[in-house]
């Protein structure tokens, strides 16, 4: 059974730069069903997706979120990873990573079936 | 303020029915996007229940059933259980925003 499991600081001060890693284990990364992705709940908040990757290395970025964004994965490492720059308190969170499966054969039409167990960001200082 | 609009609450007696509406817009349900649904306990991931408007993943009880019209989507639970206290997002494209959009939850309460 494939599982995600996310790793990364859980304290970063303001308007420094947030890093996580997801891990991929028991299945392949380099699958060209799936799409990775990055979703967050801030407290008391809902549910935000931040963006997405394909393995070949194609990123789809919440525009909300673009300019601050990079979102690269490591096939060789079955790792994918999340660097959010210019950090505030707005950006303190619980952030998950998961794997995306298209419902039909439309392009837009993907969910997120697998989840990470997630890890809380607190921002600082 | 999300481009899906779900309601803050419902609640309902153990047994009963309660649906749960996902109103969007025509560019994201209207537009033809599918609709998907996920059930999240306190502390833990979110969990996927509807994928593609109206289908159960192995493992989600057939009390939960999805459909959509138009520009909007439903999320049925019939036969209320406790253990369905939880909160309930629908998700799907937005071509406006250029990118995947959560509900803003709907927290479910058995009476």
């Amino acid at each position: 059974q494939l599982q995600l499991q996310e790793s990364g600081p859980g304290l970063v001060k303001p308007s420094e730069t947030l890093s996580l890693t997801c891990s991929v284990s028991g299945g392949s990364i380099s699958s060209s069903t799936y799409h990775w992705g990055w979703i967050r709940q801030a407290p008391g908040k809902g549910l935000e997706w931040i963006g997405s990757i394909y393995y070949i290395g194609s990123t789809y970025h919440n525009p909300s979120l673009r300019s601050r964004l990079t979102i690269a994965v490591d096939t060789s490492k079955s790792r994918f990873s999340l660097r959010l720059t210019s950090v505030t308190a707005a950006d303190t969170a619980v952030y998950y990573c998961a794997r995306l499966e298209r419902s039909t054969s439309s392009w837009y039409d993907w969910y997120f079936d697998l989840w990470g167990r997630g890890t809380l960001v607190t921002v600082s200082s | 303020q999300s481009v899906l609009t779900q309601p803050p609450s419902v609640s309902g007696a153990p047994g009963q029915r309660v649906t749960i509406s996902c109103t969007g817009s025509g560019f994201n349900i209207g537009a033809g996007y599918d609709v998907h649904w996920y059930q999240k306990l306190p502390g833990t991931a979110p969990k996927l229940l509807i994928y593609g408007n109206s289908n159960r993943p192995s493992g989600v009880p057939d009390r939960f059933s999805g459909s959509k019209s138009g520009t909007s989507a439903s999320l049925a639970i019939t036969g209320l259980q406790a253990e369905d206290e939880a909160d309930y997002y629908c998700q799907s494209y937005d071509s406006s925003l250029s990118g995947w959009v959560f509900g803003g939850g709907t927290q479910v309460t058995v009476l």
